[in-house]
């Protein structure tokens, strides 16, 4: 079964320190998206990607944060200047289309990034 | 604004026991709802969805849910757990024209043999 993976699985960084969180999605998916999910709360929506260029973005999607894709296969979160509460797991996710019927997206496995 | 509620944070059942977990959503159009489980240290893995048509939806691994759209419900049900169903158990919603899915909390079910 086609998967999307992430990397790293965890990740430790300083407070004010830039990270960069890395993800392949499945390969012939044209929608990407990050999500976030802080220990014991829900799991939040932070941005959608589409044709390079970001097609929706949370309220939690400050200047703080960017995505990118470098390449044909990577998809990237970059947080800035991290700070305490960035501390989260960290979801991509992928699917082939927009929310048409029978689209199902597919996470990867989450980095989870810790601010010390 | 649009959320999802799931009312059971965590239950606890004995193998061969009825499941039905609760997810309630605020929205007012039409919606798209899906179920995600998360194995320990696994990603979120589909269950079923809903798009439209027979509000009896079938999924993977004999997992159910029925969308009552009165009651702005989408419970999931398993006749008969097994130890293998513990898990955490998402619900969410999208809306159309939008991107994104909205999650509820999660259910964390363990499932004693």
């Amino acid at each position: 079964e086609p998967e999307v993976t992430q990397t790293p699985s965890h990740q430790v960084t300083q407070m004010g320190q830039e990270v960069i969180l890395r993800c392949v999605p499945i390969s012939n998916h044209l929608y990407f998206y990050w999500y976030r999910q802080i220990l014991g709360q829900k799991v939040e929506f932070l941005v959608s990607f589409y044709n390079n260029e970001i097609s929706e973005k949370s309220e939690i999607f400050d200047d703080q944060f960017s995505v990118e894709r470098p390449d044909g296969s990577n998809f990237t979160l970059k947080i800035r200047s991290t700070k305490l509460e960035d501390s989260a797991m960290y979801f991509c996710a992928s699917t082939k289309d927009r929310w048409v019927k029978n689209t199902e997206a597919f996470f990867g496995q989450g980095t989870r990034l810790t601010v010390v | 604004a649009q959320s999802v509620s799931q009312h059971n944070h965590h239950v606890i059942l004995s193998e061969a026991a009825s499941l039905e977990l609760g997810c309630n959503y605020s929205y007012g159009g039409t919606v798209n709802l899906f179920w995600y489980v998360q194995y320990p240290g696994q990603h979120l893995q589909l269950l079923l969805k809903y798009f439209s048509g027979d509000p009896l939806v079938k999924g993977i691994k004999g997992f159910e849910a029925e969308f009552i759209k009165s009651k702005f419900s989408f419970n999931l049900r398993k006749p008969s757990v097994q130890w293998s169903d513990t898990a955490e158990y998402f619900c969410a919603v999208n809306a159309p024209g939008t991107d994104k899915l909205i999650f509820g909390t999660g259910t964390r079910l363990q499932v004693f043999p």
